[in-house]
């Protein structure tokens, strides 16, 4: 069963801490993204990565990074200098030359201690 | 800046009514726009798309209505089901989309039986 797996659910943040969000996908998808959603906000770009060892910071990368090790895993940390970290966090994939069409994850909710 | 701009931010229609959601844009880079459906809890999942040389896209009972020289698009949902219900995101992608997709804040729709 093809897709992407986000993981954990719920995940909870102390003050001062660095709390990492697991990504894996099966698709054979190149290209991976990191998206933070707020109510009402919408979604904002956060990293993407178009191959294995390379990626770009978005709109939003203050207080983020990440890895890309290997092709089917994106991982986001989120350090204790992102000072609001509570929201929605979605990753995707897509083939190269084709990021439109997104497909996302089932998201991880992190909320503050 | 917001590069995309949705509304209304909420919409309640009557069950079998028409559901209308409106983008604008500015950024004349934008090459491909696609539309985003989205449950609670869930990641959004790719619903339709259209390119700027076509005025209309229809799959079922949604449409995209697009207006290059306006730069804006709209959604139209016909014959709204309470199962439509959901968040639904406008987006657009740059020539080249290496940097994924820019979203509108979105709209929660909510279809009264």
């Amino acid at each position: 069963d093809g897709g992407i797996t986000q993981s954990p659910k719920y995940l909870f943040r102390k003050e001062g801490q660095n709390v990492t969000l697991s990504c894996e996908q099966n698709l054979n998808h190149d290209a991976m993204y990191w998206y933070r959603q707020d109510p009402g906000q919408g979604l904002r770009l956060i990293y993407y990565s178009q191959i294995v060892n390379d990626f770009q910071k978005g709109d939003i990368a203050e207080g983020y990074s990440v890895s890309r090790e290997k092709k089917e895993s994106f991982p986001l940390t989120v350090t204790s200098a992102q000072k609001n970290p509570t929201a929605f966090y979605l990753c995707a994939s897509s083939f190269p030359g084709r990021s439109s069409e997104l497909f996302f994850g089932s998201g991880t909710q992190l909320s503050v201690l | 800046q917001q590069q995309v701009k949705q509304s209304p931010q909420s919409l309640i229609v009557q069950k079998g009514g028409i559901s209308i959601i409106n983008c604008a844009y500015e950024n004349t880079a934008f090459d491909y726009f696609p539309w985003y459906q989205q449950f609670p809890g869930k990641g959004p999942a790719l619903l339709i798309a259209i390119r700027p040389d076509v005025s209309e896209k229809k799959e079922g009972r949604f449409t995209i209505s697009f207006n290059k020289s306006a730069k804006q698009f709209s959604l139209h949902i016909m014959d709204s089901q309470p199962g439509d219900s959901a968040t639904y995101f406008c987006a657009a992608r740059a020539g080249g989309g290496a940097d994924g997709l820019t979203f509108g804040k979105g709209t929660h729709l909510i279809i009264q039986p």
